[in-house]
């Protein structure tokens, strides 16, 4: 596609359910890119994949937190058992291997809300 | 390790005004460097990026950054300040070929512009 498209762009849930949030990054795009961004915290890494792999997951918060990537392409951030404090949005990015010379290209964002 | 310091969380200047955002970096290898721009309810979008060529950045929207090594700093600057600046800046760094972190962002200034 023309850009990265992130799904649902907005989702309440119940503390305690489980989410899936979608990534669809640009085509051609082999290195993507998960943060989570709070009210006044700016953006926490939370994981990097290219192609499928994910060689660091350290920067996901805890184990309730899982992220694939199929195909090279689309990618899924699940978040079992949420909490209150899982309350943010979440955006994704891709960009070509040399990441660093191209910058990322963002998604608009997953804003998720637990209640 | 890499990491961002944006001094001012919030910045607030009149319109046609002299806007000046701060960014200091702390990087182990020469980095890269990035400006983000983010409007309320979408993604980052990126204003311009430092990738060890002209220490002089040009970016979009009237927006400039200055490289300077020896003050560790890639401060943004607009001459003249439009309403529709207002938004959330991110100063960003990468280290090339600093593997799978990403970016590391700052936390974030909100401009805030007066009329």
């Amino acid at each position: 596609g023309a850009g990265v498209s992130q799904s649902p762009s907005n989702k309440v849930t119940e503390k305690g359910k489980d989410v899936e949030l979608r990534c669809d990054p640009i085509s051609g795009h082999t290195a993507l890119y998960w943060y989570r961004q709070s009210l006044g915290q700016g953006l926490e890494f939370l994981i990097y994949f290219q192609g499928n792999s994910a060689p660091d997951k350290s920067g996901l918060p805890s184990d309730r937190f899982s992220a694939e990537r199929t195909g090279g392409s689309v990618s899924t951030l699940t978040i079992q058992r949420t909490q209150q404090e899982d309350s943010a949005v979440y955006l994704c990015a891709s960009s070509f291997r040399d990441r660093e010379i191209y910058g990322y290209t963002f998604g608009s964002g997953t804003r998720l809300t637990v209640v | 390790a890499q990491s961002v310091t944006q001094l001012g969380s919030h910045v607030s200047v009149s319109e046609g005004a002299l806007v000046l955002l701060r960014c200091n970096y702390s990087s182990s290898v020469p980095p890269y460097l990035f400006w983000y721009v983010q409007y309320p309810n979408q993604g980052l979008q990126l204003l311009l990026k430092y990738t060890s060529a002209a220490t002089l950045v040009k970016g979009i929207n009237g927006f400039e950054a200055e490289f300077k090594k020896s003050e560790t700093s890639f401060h943004l600057t607009k001459p003249s300040a439009h309403m529709s600046d207002a938004a959330e800046y991110f100063c960003a760094v990468s280290e090339p070929g600093g593997g799978a972190d990403g970016l590391t962002f700052g936390k974030g200034t909100h401009l805030i512009i007066q009329p």
